[in-house]
């Protein structure tokens, strides 16, 4: 069975802290997306990589940084939580090669900063 | 990045059909989707319909594409109580190329027993 896995279901963090989201796939699939989900605002890209060692800008980065060290691993990085990232995050993935484009998710990281 | 415009919520009685409706923005898009959330969940690909058809079933699930008005729905006939989810509809921007997907806000729906 393809798996998105994201490491922390749960997560309870004070503002400060350095935070890190760790999502591994086992699709061999390049692309590596990095979503956070509010209620009434949807899914809202933060950061994609294309390929090892390569990331993307999406729409809200601000505050965000991320590691593709390896190709089945991708690392959203909160440098300094703060409560406005009280949010769940959903990683996913992806081939270029795919006929429909189609997303693979993981199941979310639930994440409260206090 | 693209607008997707879906409204929020929905209720329905088991047994009856529902339908979610979505606008989308980039008439460029190859492919428009349709992904559900079920609680605690993350997205799982529903159904998709490639944007050079007009309609697509699939068992219970019917995607109609109206492409001059950019607009999608996907209606579920009997619906169960295991289809209460949150559904989100997605574009592929043309502009965005490469598996980069526009999600809409989603659609909570809630069926009733």
């Amino acid at each position: 069975d393809v798996k998105v896995t994201q490491s922390s279901r749960y997560l309870v963090k004070r503002t400060g802290e350095k935070v890190f989201l760790e999502c591994v796939q086992d699709m061999d699939h390049e692309n590596m997306f990095w979503y956070r989900q509010d209620p009434g605002l949807g899914l809202r890209l933060i950061y994609f990589s294309y390929d090892v060692k390569m990331k993307e800008k999406g729409d809200i980065p601000e505050g965000y940084s991320v590691s593709r060290e390896k190709k089945e691993r991708f690392s959203l990085i909160l440098e300094s939580a703060s409560t406005n990232q009280t949010s769940m995050y959903l990683c996913a993935s992806s081939s270029p090669g795919s006929s429909t484009g189609e997303l693979f998710f993981g199941e979310g990281s639930r994440l409260t900063v206090l | 990045g693209e607008d997707v415009e879906q409204s929020l919520f929905l209720s329905v009685r088991e047994g009856d059909s529902s339908v979610i409706n979505c606008t989308y923005t980039d008439s460029s898009s190859t492919y428009l989707y349709w992904y559900k959330q079920e609680p605690g969940a993350g997205l799982q690909l529903l159904t998709y319909i490639f944007s050079n058809m007009d309609m697509k079933q699939d068992q219970r699930l019917t995607v109609l594409l109206n492409k001059k008005d950019k607009h999608l729905s996907l209606r579920i006939a009997d619906t169960q109580t295991g289809d209460s989810a949150i559904y989100f509809c997605a574009e592929s921007p043309g502009s965005y190329g490469n598996n980069r997907l526009a999600f809409g806000k989603g659609n909570q729906v809630v069926v009733i027993p």
